[in-house]
């Protein structure tokens, strides 16, 4: 099953804006949605970004998401410390017929 | 409150069977599909299965197909995976999750259990 592709890790010191890229194909990104999940050590998955740049309710407007053909970015304006987290994109996969995760992306807070 | 409840998790040893339950409440049920995620220890996530809110559909990531079964009772407010010809390689911890566009399986997960774990060993 193939994955989205992203960097392994990113970082910034606080108050600065971190972006994470996310590659896919025509299949899952170009066709569809893409959705960001943040995931805190220890805990599930947390909804961060939705129908590609959508907020959930208690989102931080801090986060935004925009994807271009077949790529997504997540987009982290003014990092701060409980931002440190591991950060995957999603998007379902029409050939495949599968929801697709990329392969995350640990951000540090310097 | 809406609430996922994942269980059924443990050891077993590679080649035998689990079933994972995952408890649903707060809202209807019987209106969503829903899907299940694994991490293995100090990995990302994989999906794994996707069923119909009606359950008569059904998806499966090719590393698990036809050895998982993804199931639901509507009348419990229950989904299951059962899980046959278990490998090392199936060592995960399982979510179970709510796609927050009810009967639409391709919109984001919204909701997520706190996951159970499963771990093939001999």
């Amino acid at each position: 099953q193939s994955e989205l592709t992203q960097p392994p890790s990113a970082s910034g010191t606080p108050g600065q804006r971190v972006t994470i890229f996310c590659s896919g194909s025509t299949s899952n990104i170009r066709a569809n949605s893409v959705n960001w999940y943040q995931q805190l050590p220890g805990t599930a998955p947390k909804l961060l970004i939705f129908s590609t740049n959508q907020r959930p309710s208690g989102v931080p407007d801090r986060f935004s998401g925009s994807k271009s053909g077949t790529s997504a970015s997540l987009a982290i304006s003014g990092l701060q410390s409980e931002d440190e987290a591991d950060y995957y994109c999603a998007a379902w996969d029409d050939s495949l017929d599968a929801s697709v995760f990329g392969t995350g992306t640990k951000v540090t807070v310097l | 409150q809406v609430h996922l409840v994942e269980s059924g998790g443990g050891v077993v040893q590679p080649g035998r069977s689990l079933r994972l339950s995952c408890a649903a409440s707060g809202f209807i049920f019987s209106s969503y599909g829903m899907h299940w995620v694994r991490q293995a220890p100090g990995k990302g996530l994989e999906w794994v299965a996707v069923i119909w809110y009606h359950g008569s559909n059904k998806y499966y990531a090719d590393s698990v197909k036809g050895r998982f079964t993804i199931s639901r009772d509507n009348s419990k407010n229950t989904l299951y995976l059962q899980m046959e010809g278990l490998r090392a390689e199936d060592t995960a911890m399982y979510y179970c999750a709510r796609p927050y566009g009810g009967n639409s399986i391709t919109s984001a997960f919204d909701i997520w259990g706190q996951g159970t774990m499963v771990t093939v060993s001999s």
